[in-house]
């Protein structure tokens, strides 16, 4: 498999339900981010992993909680989620950088969120 | 805070016709721009990415070009095909693994 790839494509849950996404990159890069995009809204940035350590958190409730086990793989824990976060949720990964230069990112296909 | 706009939200022009896309951000501190496009109910595919350094950069019938001091990127396209009916998304780099997003243009071409 070459890329960004998103399990599950699509997740119903309960407001009570604990679920899990995985995003795993192929590309050999050292970041990986998750952004949500809701309907009408902008891909708002959530969570940044850069090296594996955390760079970036957006404000994020504490319902949704990211894990990078190691540079290719980015988990996004839900729990107790509400119907507002039904949503496309996008991985992301790019090169990574310890200096002040962006590189170039990749997506995922996403993952369509729906909380009932 | 950053924000970037994208203009028209929407458009929809014959087959053949060459288009430009506009985006415009109002912080021109940034390390790089990137325009996506997106399908419906898909992820993200790059198309180009311009690093602060440059003016533009081209992939085939595509042509980006970034004017940082004015806040402006436009992206045209030559020669539209049906297939190129998509979202098309523009992102600024804000800090080293940050990008911030337009709400996108959709675009429609009409065989």
């Amino acid at each position: 498999e070459t890329g960004v790839t998103q399990t599950p494509r699509h997740l119903v849950m309960g407001m009570t339900n604990k679920k899990s996404l995985k995003c795993e990159q192929h590309l050999g890069h050292n970041a990986m981010y998750w952004y949500k995009q809701s309907a009408k809204k902008p891909l708002e940035l959530m969570f940044v992993y850069n090296f594996k350590e955390q760079t970036e958190n957006n404000s994020v409730p504490s319902r949704f909680s990211p894990e990078c086990p190691n540079s290719s793989h980015l988990f996004l824990h839900l729990h107790t989620l509400q119907p507002e976060d039904s949503a496309l949720y996008l991985c992301a990964s790019s090169q990574g950088s310890r200096g002040a230069q962006g590189t170039e990112a990749f997506f995922g296909q996403g993952t369509r969120l729906t909380v009932v | 805070k950053q924000e970037v706009t994208q203009i028209p939200a929407a458009l929809s022009v014959p087959e053949g016709e060459n288009l430009v896309l506009n985006c415009s951000f109002t912080d021109s501190a940034i390390y790089n721009l990137q325009w996506f496009r997106q399908d419906p109910g898909k992820g993200l595919t790059s198309l180009l990415l311009i690093q602060s350094s440059q003016r533009e950069q081209t992939s085939g019938r595509l042509n980006a070009s970034l004017d940082k001091s004015s806040g402006r990127s436009t992206l045209y396209i030559a020669a539209s095909q049906p297939g190129d009916s998509a979202t098309y998304l523009c992102a600024v780099g804000q800090g080293a693994q940050k990008l911030v997003f337009g709400q996108g243009t959709r675009l429609t071409i009409n065989p």
